[in-house]
């Protein structure tokens, strides 16, 4: 049973830097074909795409946002980091990380998502 | 990026209707689009992946078509539990950007 879940600030202050985790469980970003991603929903508006990290290392990021984003793993806690610097209350949204297969792309298994708001 | 226009943003069905959903992708992009439902408060669900693939689990009244620049989602007899919000995803390219959401009101 896959399942994922964000963790990290409810409350950042504008120009500061965003750090979020997601823990999960149910598969190994060591195995091929495995892949987990961060999309975002501001309140009220659609679904925006972040970044994805596939087992090989191949890590794909917006290009709108590729310059304040960053994607890390801990293979050995089974956790992904997204690191989003320069926050602006623009990026108030619901942070959704998610399981992606490689070959589709699809987004089969989401965690619950995590409310940011940027305000000082 | 590839940009994906769904239509219409929102819809009145009553339960028992037939409701098709469109998408249209700015570039052609063969079978890699998926359709999710969302309900508020509740992240998304993926219902079809691959244009026309059911996920498991997910009903059969659900259906996805299309290849190249148009898709659709038919919901075949509408239910109570299928009111919410439908956003379709390319995955054909990065970013994998959503549409815009059709709601799906009751009437």
């Amino acid at each position: 049973q896959i399942t994922l879940k964000e963790s990290g600030p409810t409350l950042v202050k504008p120009t500061q830097t965003l750090t979020l985790t997601c823990t999960f469980s149910g598969f190994s970003l060591s195995t091929s074909g495995e892949g987990v991603g961060w999309i975002r929903q501001p309140p009220g508006k659609a679904l925006e795409w972040l970044a994805l990290l596939y087992w090989n290392d191949d890590k794909r990021y917006s290009p709108s946002l590729k310059s304040r984003l960053t994607i890390t793993e801990d293979t050995s806690k089974n956790q992904m980091v997204l690191t989003m610097t320069n926050m602006d209350p623009v990026d108030t949204a619901t942070y959704y990380c998610a399981h992606s297969l490689y070959g589709s792309g699809k987004i089969d298994y989401w965690g619950q998502g995590t409310l940011v708001t940027v305000s000082s | 990026d590839i940009q994906m226009t769904q239509s219409p943003s929102s819809l009145s069905a009553s339960v028992g209707d037939r409701v098709t959903i469109t998408c249209r992708t700015s570039q052609s992009i063969s079978n890699f689009v998926n359709w999710y439902q969302q309900k508020p408060g509740i992240a998304p669900k993926l219902l079809i992946y691959a244009a026309s693939s059911l996920q498991s689990g997910v009903p059969s009244r659900f259906s996805g078509s299309g290849s190249g620049t148009d898709f659709t989602l038919t919901i075949t007899s509408l239910q109570p539990e299928d009111f919410a919000t439908y956003y379709c995803q390319q995955t054909y390219s990065t970013p994998g950007t959503f549409g815009q959401g059709t709601k799906v009101e009751i009437k």
